[in-house]
């Protein structure tokens, strides 16, 4: 268990709705960063929030948004759903941003999007 | 921005046999390369990482070596078995502030 929560685990929606996926980074934790996995793909980075403020943007579309909230979970809205949006969206979060550096990144479960 | 470049994309091993996977980055900026195991359905897993400013890492049956001037790393398992199959991912930051990921390889361990 990394200590990243991800709800729901599971959805599956209607093309053109609109979805809430909700993350707890772990303990501690001031970054948050989504990723999207589609079946039999990488890992796509989508955003990074960092206690609060969005710090790096990836290939997110503009369909999409995410937030920070000031006790540090995160959520990531996706509207207008299209076929192609089903996929896995990962959280992860880190004790800070992760740089040159580095630091490390734990990844949640996952929540899994089939958009019908 | 960062480019990371992984292979293979599937690697079959026997069991017992060692798997070696690569990874080439371009962003010189870089110093951290984390290697992460995914089993199906379950989320990334962190095994094992290097910083640069060491050239080998390892931990039981996992090492990771890194040449920062050629700006390659690899994942080197040995006496492979049944459970280290999984698709496994390497990454580097980069100087952009995010952590880029290779496409991943997927190993299957033969019994």
């Amino acid at each position: 268990d990394s200590g990243v929560t991800q709800t729901p685990k599971h959805l599956i929606t209607a093309t053109g709705q609109r979805v809430t996926l909700r993350c707890s980074p772990r303990s501690g934790d001031l970054s948050v960063y989504w990723y999207q996995q589609s079946l039999d793909q990488g890992l796509q980075f989508l955003i990074q929030y960092y206690n609060g403020e969005e710090r790096a943007k990836g290939n997110i579309l503009e369909r999409f948004s995410a937030q920070q909230f000031p006790d540090l979970h995160s959520e990531l809205n996706l509207s207008s759903l299209e076929l192609g949006d089903s996929a896995l969206y990962f959280c992860a979060s880190s004790v800070e941003w992760a740089g040159p550096t580095g630091n490390t990144i734990y990844f949640g479960e996952g929540s899994w999007l089939t958009v019908v | 921005g960062e480019n990371v470049e992984q292979h293979p994309s599937t690697l079959s091993v026997q069991e017992g046999d060692s798997a070696v996977i690569k990874c080439t980055y371009s962003d010189s900026a870089s110093n951290y390369f984390p290697w992460y195991k995914q089993e199906l359905g379950k989320g990334p897993q962190l095994i094992i990482d290097i910083r640069s400013n060491v050239g080998e890492k390892k931990d039981q049956r996992i090492a990771v070596t890194l040449n920062k001037t050629a700006k390659h790393f690899s994942l080197h398992i040995t006496e492979t078995q049944p459970e280290d199959s999984a698709v496994y991912f390497c990454a580097a930051p980069g100087s952009n502030e995010k952590l880029t990921f290779g496409t991943g390889t997927r190993l299957t361990i033969i019994p």
